[in-house]
């Protein structure tokens, strides 16, 4: 089955910009979306299709995807984007795959 | 506007069977090309995929979790029922209801999620 890997953290001060990773044979190749996770919420999409933002999504939010990793950067970091980000992509046989998650803390 | 919502116990005792049941609104289930998918999260743990069903009655289950799950739907009352059998502590988690569209990948619409724990 296809596996997605992610940094477990990333740390970040206020008005920096916050990489995240998300690592996966040939990825490059596939559509990757981005969620978004604050403790006790459900996920929110904060990309699709690796570089698209569903409406309401601030212009902070880009990613790329490229070879074999793809990335979510959040320019110009504050205190609120402070949560879990999760990878994913559909899989043929396992429909969807998520990475194991990145948490991004504003120090 | 679509929501989903998901309703079941929050308790199971091990090797008991959890039935989940998700009802939503403002999409139809008899419309091409959509679907609702299970997907749960163990307490500080990652997401994991669980089961789909489409419109059509086409349906995919996570191929760990296979001989474990059944899902369902009723158009009429705008429902999707997920059974899982056998249930373990480990299985202990949110789980989640959401939309889904054939031709995206991803997901835009969840439900709240409920919180199932195992134990006896």
């Amino acid at each position: 089955s296809y596996v997605l890997a992610q940094p477990p953290s990333v740390s970040v001060a206020p008005g920096q910009a916050a990489i995240i990773t998300c690592g996966g044979s040939n990825i490059g190749g596939r559509s990757v979306h981005w969620y978004q996770q604050k403790p006790g919420q459900a996920p929110v999409l904060v990309v699709y299709n690796d570089h698209n933002r569903p409406s309401g999504i601030p212009e902070r939010f880009s990613a790329s995807n490229s070879g074999n990793t793809a990335t979510l950067t959040i320019i110009r970091v504050e205190a609120g984007d402070e949560a879990d980000y999760y990878c994913q992509v559909w899989d043929a046989d396992s429909d969807q795959v998520f990475g194991g998650g990145t948490k991004l803390t504003v120090l | 506007q679509i929501t989903l919502k998901e309703s079941g116990p929050t308790l199971v005792k091990p090797r008991q069977t959890l039935t989940l049941t998700c009802t939503f609104s403002g999409f139809s289930l008899t419309t091409s090309g959509v679907g609702v998918g299970w997907i749960r999260q163990p307490p500080g743990k990652a997401l994991e995929w669980l089961a789909l069903i489409y419109w059509n009655e086409d349906k995919r289950y996570s191929p760990s979790l296979r001989s474990r799950l059944t899902i369902t739907k009723d158009t009429s009352k705008n429902q999707v029922v997920l059974t899982m059998t056998d249930m373990d502590p480990v299985d202990t988690a949110t789980y989640y209801c959401t939309h889904r569209l054939r031709l995206s990948g991803h997901i835009e619409f969840w439900g709240q999620g409920s919180l199932v724990t195992v134990s006896s």
